[in-house]
């Protein structure tokens, strides 16, 4: 089992909400990332991190914006959130070796948002 | 742009056949390859990675996967297919520079008994 937690697996939130989904790992991994997976299973990258007081825009556009105070944790908040919100979120870590390849990610167990 | 791709959506398997779930890639250089598996309702699984050497590389749970640059494909295989192996299967691709881990559409297994 890799140590990575994300809380809560699951949330119910009506719209306009300010939502945060935790995202924490004690492997001590540099790098973290947030992929959003559709319905139909795709997964889309949204946010990443090489380490602390790092974050990077992902793949596809996402309104939820992603903070590195501590190594350990990569939190994604959404300031007000809305149906179109609605998805799994998946949060994931890997070592990060500058010039070399990276080690595989390690996946959290997902988020499920649902947003009425 | 570079990309890995899944080109089934759905593979149908009998328990005890072999199973094939396939995976091409376009990607300059020496890619890095790996294949993850996700259960319902949960995160996904590292099943094993292609960086060098042996073309095949042999994962968790039986499975193992077959780097064949002329055809740039990178097919995940077993001998015998079981019920528990039913679940989502997502072929990824890296690289040295820092780049993050870019998936393909994921390709849904389903192993009846």
């Amino acid at each position: 089992e890799a140590d990575i937690y994300q809380t809560p697996r699951y949330l119910v939130i009506g719209t306009g909400k300010k939502i945060t989904l935790e995202c924490s790992q004690t492997m001590g991994h540099d790098k973290m990332y947030w992929y959003q997976q559709d319905p139909g299973m795709e997964l889309h990258l949204i946010h990443y991190s090489y380490g602390v007081n790092s974050t990077e825009k992902g793949d596809l556009s996402s309104e939820s914006t992603v903070s590195r105070i501590r190594t350990e944790h990569f939190p994604l908040t959404l300031e007000s959130a809305r149906p179109s919100h609605t998805s799994q979120y998946l949060c994931a870590s890997s070592e990060y070796f500058p010039g070399g390849m990276d080690t595989e990610a390690f996946f959290g167990q997902g988020t499920r948002l649902t947003v009425v | 742009a570079q990309s890995v791709a899944q080109p089934e959506d759905q593979v149908n398997v009998a328990e005890g056949n072999p199973l094939t779930v396939k995976c091409t890639y376009s990607v300059s250089g020496n890619p890095y390859l790996f294949w993850y598996v996700q259960y319902p309702n949960r995160g996904l699984q590292f099943l094993l990675k292609y960086i060098t050497g042996d073309n095949l590389v042999k994962g968790s749970y039986g499975f193992e996967a077959e780097f064949n640059k002329s055809q740039t494909s990178f097919h995940l295989k077993k001998p015998s297919a079981l019920v528990s192996d039913s679940a989502l299967y997502f072929c990824a691709w890296g690289d040295n520079a820092g780049n993050m881990l870019t998936f393909g559409g994921g390709t849904r297994l389903m192993v009846k008994p």
